[in-house]
């Protein structure tokens, strides 16, 4: 049974700062991953796709990274800024229509 | 392109009674999957649909039931309503694995 995990669960950080969010999962036979963002109260926005065969993926000042083998996968936000305050979730998906399952995610603050 | 539309946005409801959540796939997605999500917890999975049968199922009791129409439109029944289904209810779309999952905006219930 998969089961993810997020750390830190908490982060506050001032306007600018680069940040790490990490996300391990405990079966590594995944076919892609989801990064996703919740704002309070809301649904969940797709930030990032990556398939089992991809290292990275970028979009805008988001990368993240996969290693599949470790069961661990990054989030690195550059130059961050306010309005990137929210929840941020990983999940793990298997082949077909395999339900994706969640952590508890990283509530980040950015502070102006 | 619409994505995952989901009504209502907000609903409250007597303990005993009876809700139906509905939910529009994002145009193109066969496969809708419900989650419910308690407050500073991750989704959890529900039920998922496909050819308007019920595919997977997580753990959650019978009271929790669905419905999949031809037009891959879906809905979610929760009978004999409790204190603890007070949540925010999440529906996803999908057609397969590779282009992952789109959530909606979800529904708050709130069960007094």
């Amino acid at each position: 049974k998969q089961e993810v995990t997020q750390i830190p669960a908490a982060l506050s950080v001032p306007e600018g700062e680069n940040l790490v969010l990490n996300c391990s999962f405990t079966d590594s036979a995944i076919y892609n991953l989801q990064w996703f963002r919740q704002d309070p109260g809301k649904g969940l926005t797709s930030l990032l796709l990556i398939q089992s065969s991809q290292r990275e993926q970028t979009s805008g000042r988001l990368n993240a990274s996969l290693d599949k083998s470790s069961g661990r996968s990054t989030l690195y936000i550059a130059a961050s800024q306010p309005g990137d305050s929210a929840t941020y979730l990983c999940a793990p998906g298997d082949s077909g229509n395999t339900p994706l399952v969640f952590g508890k995610g990283t509530r980040l603050s950015v502070i102006a | 392109d619409a994505g995952v539309t989901q009504s209502p946005t907000h609903l409250i409801k007597t303990r005993g009674q009876q809700v139906t959540l509905r939910c529009s796939p994002k145009s193109g997605h066969d496969t809708v999957s419900w989650y419910q999500q308690a407050l500073g917890q991750g989704p959890q999975f529900i039920f998922q649909y496909y050819e308007e049968e019920e595919r997977q199922r997580g753990n959650f009791p019978d009271r929790f039931s669905g419905h999949q129409f031809p037009n891959y439109s879906s809905e979610l029944n929760v009978n004999a309503l409790l204190l603890g289904d007070s949540a925010l209810y999440l529906c996803a779309s999908s057609s397969g694995a590779t282009y992952g999952y789109t959530f909606g905006s979800g529904t708050r219930l709130t069960v007094v």
